[in-house]
């Protein structure tokens, strides 16, 4: 049984330019969260998806936007990226008890 | 201040050492999480906590919902231990995590 898989591993991104990153949660898990970790700090929650819709966020600017499909899987999306968006981008999944994270995907903006 | 707080920041012990770290919050939480996260990223959940004391192998995880406090103990420690220690708590009605900073263990042979 795939644990939390996410793609890609890295990307490389210019300033300005849009980036989409996927999750695919454990199965069984209906709920995927989205957390931005900068180097040498904690990760920040982004935002919550369950049911196809964004049931909680955190502080992020609109620019952040996501998606989650009919399977559970889910799309985190970055518009006009910034050098601070370089960042280990990591999703987790949960289905009412306990919480399993992907290897995260690290965006670096040039 | 952070509504969540580790100590210490970074620990380095000799292997078989007994090691303790420490979490503080100031939110009321339906959980609390240990996790593990070693370079490059990926992160793995140790224990999720409501109440009591919870062990599995060498690791031991505490709660105190009344002071809002937690540790995690590790016994025997070993090189492979190495990584960061993260708590992160569930507010209580909620399902996000909010997270520490960590704490960077070394474990040296």
């Amino acid at each position: 049984d795939a644990g939390v898989t996410q793609s890609p591993t890295h990307l490389i991104k210019t300033r300005g330019q849009q980036v989409t990153l996927r999750c695919s949660p454990k199965s069984g898990h209906d709920t995927v969260s989205w957390y931005q970790q900068a180097l040498g700090q904690g990760p920040q929650f982004i935002f919550q998806y369950y049911e196809e819709e964004e049931r909680q966020r955190g502080n992020f600017p609109d620019r952040f936007s996501g998606h989650q499909f009919p399977n559970y899987s889910s799309e985190l999306n970055v518009n006009a990226l910034l050098l601070g968006d370089s960042a280990l981008y990591l999703c987790a999944s949960s289905s009412g008890t306990g919480k399993n994270f992907g290897p995260g995907t690290r965006l670096t903006v040039t | 201040k952070n509504e969540v707080e580790q100590s210490p920041q970074n620990l380095t012990a000799q292997e078989g050492e007994f090691i303790t770290i420490n979490c503080s919050y100031s939110v009321g939480i339906s959980a609390l999480h240990w996790l593990q996260q070693h370079p490059g990223g990926g992160i793995v959940s140790l224990f999720m906590l409501s109440s009591g004391k919870k062990k599995h192998g060498r690791l031991i995880a505490t709660i105190n919902i009344q002071e809002k406090h937690s540790s995690l103990h590790i016994t025997a420690s070993h090189p492979r231990d190495s990584a960061v220690y993260i708590c992160a708590v569930s507010p209580a009605n909620t399902d996000k995590l909010i997270f520490g900073t960590g704490t960077r263990l070394q474990v040296f042979p």
